[in-house]
């Protein structure tokens, strides 16, 4: 691996099922983080992680969970999907002295 | 809460003409960071800014911090059709956390 991969790449879900977002980096990153990305739109934040172990709030939390349980994975949580969390999803991580932010590939979901 | 405000939304430019984008703070930043996101692509680091009247320049890209750490500006000479895309900039505030503007989108003529 090579920096930050999401999978999968794309995935249309059914209302009401759950899914989960995979995120890994292999930057030894402190922070790690989950937008949200609508058309037209700009970046939302959904969670971030400053360091393994723990996990905050951002912008957009509802409907969303994630954990951290250790530096390189962070995962996103839908427990119930609705139609509104259609969007692209991108992973992101930082080191914390210089707060540049890394971004993975994405991944695309639709919810019907 | 604190926000980065970025215009315009969009910019239409024929090919060889100038680009520029305007980010504003409510409050002083501790830095501003510039994105490039390629159309379906990921948002992809371009540069950072700390000091008060700071500017920066890649190749045809000047980037300026304001005196007061409160705008920024991107500024693209005689765009290229490689310019296309949407251009971010994001704000670290006093809590360490990096807001976001809205983006600009370039949008080359045809």
């Amino acid at each position: 691996i090579a920096g930050i991969t999401q999978a999968p790449t794309s995935q249309i879900l059914a209302a009401g099922r759950r899914m989960t977002l995979r995120c890994t980096q292999d930057m030894r990153h402190n922070a790690m983080y989950w937008y949200r990305q609508d058309l037209g739109l700009g970046l939302r934040l959904i969670h971030y992680s400053n360091t393994a172990g723990t996990t905050g709030k951002g912008e957009v939390p509802d409907g969303y969970s994630v954990s951290r349980a250790n530096t390189d994975d962070f995962p996103l949580t839908l427990a119930s999907a609705v139609p509104s969390q259609t969007s692209v999803y991108f992973c992101a991580s930082s080191d914390k002295d210089t707060d540049t932010q890394y971004f993975g590939p994405g991944t695309r979901l639709t919810v019907l | 809460g604190q926000q980065v405000m970025q215009i315009p939304q969009y910019q239409h430019v024929q090919e060889g003409e100038d680009f520029t984008t305007y980010c504003n703070s409510s409050t002083t930043l501790s830095n501003i960071q510039w994105y490039k996101q390629r159309p379906g692509g990921h948002p992809v680091f371009l540069i950072q800014l700390v000091k008060s009247g700071e500017v920066k320049k890649q190749k045809r890209l000047t980037f300026q911090f304001g005196e007061a750490k409160k705008n920024s500006s991107l500024h693209i000479t005689a765009t290229q059709t490689t310019d296309v895309g949407t251009y971010f900039c994001a704000g670290l505030d006093s809590n360490y956390q990096l807001i976001w503007g809205a983006g600009t989108k370039l949008i080359i003529k045809p």
